[in-house]
């Protein structure tokens, strides 16, 4: 199982667009890249995932590479609740589910 | 309304100890996870189970054994608790593989 590769934090200002990159280099033609964020003292929470063209959804947009080697978590507007751990997740080998967890990108908004 | 749940929220317990953590989902879905966050903030996933059915079984000692009584729980019992088992355990459960639902954790305490 290949992973990925995220910077382990980053800063960003309130209301201000976040950009946060994922590496896959090695990932496959079928597999899917699906971000998830956690906030302190919770439990892991779905943002989106995609597999060749950029998705949007309410809570962010997803934008990949034509090679799909990289992907980017764009947060429109950060506010205060969006201070989380996000990840970056190549689901594992075979369809059971299995998502693997890197470390993430600890992003820390500023008021 | 909540959509997974888990109980306890805490639990302190002797090393030696047996104990089970409980997790429920209201949401319907065929697919329930248990997940192990250690001290490092590391996610892994340990086991999966659709429709009663195992399907993911990682490498957890076999102190660890899931029990699915319905598709609507997915119980961890732990036998002969060590030190090394605390941590925080999350339950998820999921329809669509990629789109997971974690309960709130029970943070393992082993003195």
């Amino acid at each position: 199982d290949a992973k990925t590769t995220q910077p382990n934090s980053m800063e960003s200002n309130e209301e201000e667009p976040v950009h946060l990159p994922c590496n896959h280099s090695t990932i496959s033609g079928t597999d899917y890249i699906h971000w998830y964020r956690q906030l302190p003292s919770q439990g892991p929470e779905y943002v989106i995932h995609g597999l060749t063209s950029n998705v949007n959804n309410r809570m962010a947009s997803l934008a990949i590479a034509e090679d799909r080697k990289s992907s980017t978590l764009i947060l429109h507007r950060a506010t205060l609740r969006d201070a989380a751990v996000y990840y970056c997740i190549r689901p594992g080998s075979g369809n059971t589910g299995k998502l693997i967890f890197g470390q993430g990108t600890t992003l820390q908004v500023k008021p | 309304d909540t959509a997974v749940s888990q109980t306890p929220k805490y639990l302190v317990t002797q090393m030696g100890n047996d104990k089970s953590i409980k997790c429920e989902q209201n949401l319907g879905h065929d697919t329930m996870y248990w997940y192990k966050q250690d001290s490092k903030k590391f996610l892994k996933i340990m086991f999966s189970y659709n429709n009663k059915e195992l399907i993911i079984n990682e490498t957890v000692p076999n102190r660890f054994s899931p029990k699915s009584p319905d598709k609507a729980h997915l119980n961890l019992h732990i036998n002969s608790l060590e030190l090394g088992d605390s941590a925080v355990y999350f339950c998820a459960s999921s329809q669509r593989e990629y789109e997971q639902y974690f309960g709130p954790g029970t943070r393992l305490t082993v003195t």
